[in-house]
């Protein structure tokens, strides 16, 4: 049962333009995160957000930019998309605070495509 | 840098065979190992986790063998099912928290009836 929800499912769109990705989880989880899978399937994290902090991976470009109203949204911004930018964006929560032997559940992801 | 290495990159067995899949990671602050499927067009999901204080795992067919000395890791499938191919993340994440969660690159696994 889903209970991380993304919209949009899918996203084509040409280079420099903005684009904004929105996710909401309804499991009263205390963090969410932002994972980018690219086309051979590499996770990687890109922020991880609860009410006490926002964790950015440093090596995430600036035009990416997390966005939250409350606990259980997490949208993500992109300013001016690049090709590489091409990937499926998941999001994720976890029960705690971001310890270390939280279970991650994802959502359905986004894919986008940069033109 | 490619902190948790994961192999083989794909694997195809029989129906009936016992799967097995490699991890193994580099740093030493790592204390949690989760592993996630994924189904194609799915997204992935936590299968089986070890911490450090374990060496072996197991959860119906499927069992984690752990050797800490040597960081490696193994994600045992026994009797594989065709419904068990998917891709196989191994993750690791240190005590300091999940936000460092690393994941490997994957093993993706065919199942042939």
């Amino acid at each position: 049962e889903t209970a991380v929800f993304q919209t949009p499912n899918y996203h084509v769109t040409q280079v420099g333009n903005e684009v904004s990705f929105n996710c909401k989880q309804t499991l009263g989880h205390d963090t969410m995160y932002w994972y980018k899978q690219d086309s051979k399937k590499l996770l990687k994290i890109m922020f991880s957000y609860n009410n006490k902090q926002l964790i950015v991976n440093e090596t995430v470009p600036r035009r990416f930019s997390p966005q939250s109203s409350d606990k259980a949204h997490l949208n993500l911004r992109i300013k001016s998309v690049e090709p590489e930018d091409s990937a499926v964006y998941l999001c994720a929560s976890s029960a705690g605070l971001g310890g270390s032997a939280e279970t991650l559940y994802f959502g359905s992801g986004t894919r986008l495509t940069v033109l | 840098q490619q902190q948790v290495r994961q192999s083989p990159q794909s694997l195809t067995v029989w129906e009936g065979e016992t799967t097995i899949l490699n991890c193994s990671y580099e740093d030493s602050t790592f204390d949690y190992f989760p592993w996630y499927r994924q189904f194609p067009g799915k997204s992935p999901a936590l299968l089986i986790a070890i911490s450090l204080v374990s060496n072996k795992k197991e959860d119906g067919r499927f069992t984690i063998f752990f050797n800490k000395r040597e960081k490696k890791l193994s994600l045992h499938i026994t009797d594989s099912q065709p419904g068990d191919s998917a891709t196989y993340f191994c993750a690791a994440s240190p005590s300091s928290g999940s936000w460092q969660l690393i994941f490997g690159s994957g093993t993706q696994l065919t199942v042939m009836p």
